[in-house]
C-alpha cells in the first residue's frame, strides 16, 4: 500500500511570494490533515478535512493560508503572501476513521519551506 | 486549553542502557495518547497508542508506554536502546475519533557508543 505522498519535498521562496504544497493521501482515507512543524517544535494542526469538507481550521491563519480538497482526494495548501515565520516543514497526514473504530494518522515525508 | 508537555528537550543515553521519555498531558477528559518517532528527513512514524483498557501498551521496535491517569502521564520506555533509536520523539494526544493531534515539543534522543 502506497503511503501519503507530498510534493515538493523542498521549496525556497522570498517573503511576499506565494507557494503551494500538494498532498495525495492513502487510497480510501476520508480524513486528511495539514500540520505545520516549526524547527524545534512539535507539529501543529492547521486544517482537517473529512472527505472534501473542512472539519477544523481554527489554527489556520486565514489571511494568508488557504487549503482545498477537491473531490475528497488530493489536497493543496497555499500560502500567499509568505512571511519569514512561515519557514517550517508542512506535513500532510491521512486516516481511515469510520465511526467508533480506533484510527491512526499516517504522515507523509513533509515539505520543507524556507522563506528568505 | 489542551496541551502536551515533554519536559526533556534532549536526553543522552548509552547504547544498551534503558530509556524513559516523559510526557504529561492536560485535557478535559482522558485523551487518546500516542508516541511518534521522527528520524532526520523522515516523516512521523507511530510507535504506539493508548485508547483504553490495559494501561501498559506495547509498540513497535521494543518500545512500551504506561498510562497513569493520576499523574496525567504517558511515559515511553525501552529496556535497552540501540544506536538506531537516535531520533526525535513526540508525544501526542487527541480527543478521539478523527480529531487532530496535539503534539508536545519533542525530545531529542542521543545515543552514546
Amino acid at each position: 500500500e502506497a503511503g501519503v505522498a507530498q510534493s515538493p519535498r523542498y521549496k525556497i521562496i522570498e517573503k511576499r511570494q506565494s507557494v503551494a504544497f500538494w498532498c495525495n493521501p492513502i487510497s480510501g482515507h476520508a480524513t486528511l490533515y495539514w500540520y505545520q512543524q516549526i524547527l524545534g517544535q512539535g507539529p501543529k494542526l492547521l486544517i482537517q478535512f473529512q472527505n472534501n469538507g473542512v472539519v477544523d481550521d481554527s489554527q489556520l491563519p486565514k489571511d494568508r493560508f488557504s487549503a482545498e480538497r477537491l473531490k475528497g482526494v488530493d489536497s493543496t495548501l497555499k500560502i500567499q503572501p509568505a512571511k519569514l515565520e512561515d519557514s517550517a516543514v508542512y506535513l500532510c497526514a491521512s486516516s481511515s476513521y469510520r465511526g467508533r473504530e480506533t484510527y491512526e494518522q499516517y504522515f507523509g515525508p513533509g515539505t520543507r519551506l524556507t522563506v528568505t | 486549553a489542551q496541551s502536551v508537555t515533554q519536559p526533556d528537550i534532549h536526553i543522552t543515553v548509552s547504547e544498551g542502557a534503558s530509556l524513559e521519555l516523559r510526557c504529561n498531558y492536560s485535557y478535559g477528559a482522558t485523551p487518546y495518547l500516542f508516541w511518534y518517532v521522527q528520524s532526520p528527513g523522515q516523516g512521523l512514524q507511530l510507535l504506539l497508542k493508548y485508547f483504553s483498557g490495559d494501561t501498559l501498551v506495547q509498540g513497535i521496535k521494543g518500545f512500551e508506554a504506561e498510562f497513569k491517569r493520576s499523574q496525567s502521564s504517558f511515559n515511553l520506555r525501552k529496556p535497552s536502546v540501540h544506536w538506531s533509536d537516535a531520533a526525535e520523539y513526540f508525544c501526542a494526544a487527541s480527543g478521539g475519533g478523527a480529531d487532530g493531534l496535539t503534539f508536545g515539543k519533542g525530545t531529542h534522543l542521543i545515543i552514546q557508543p
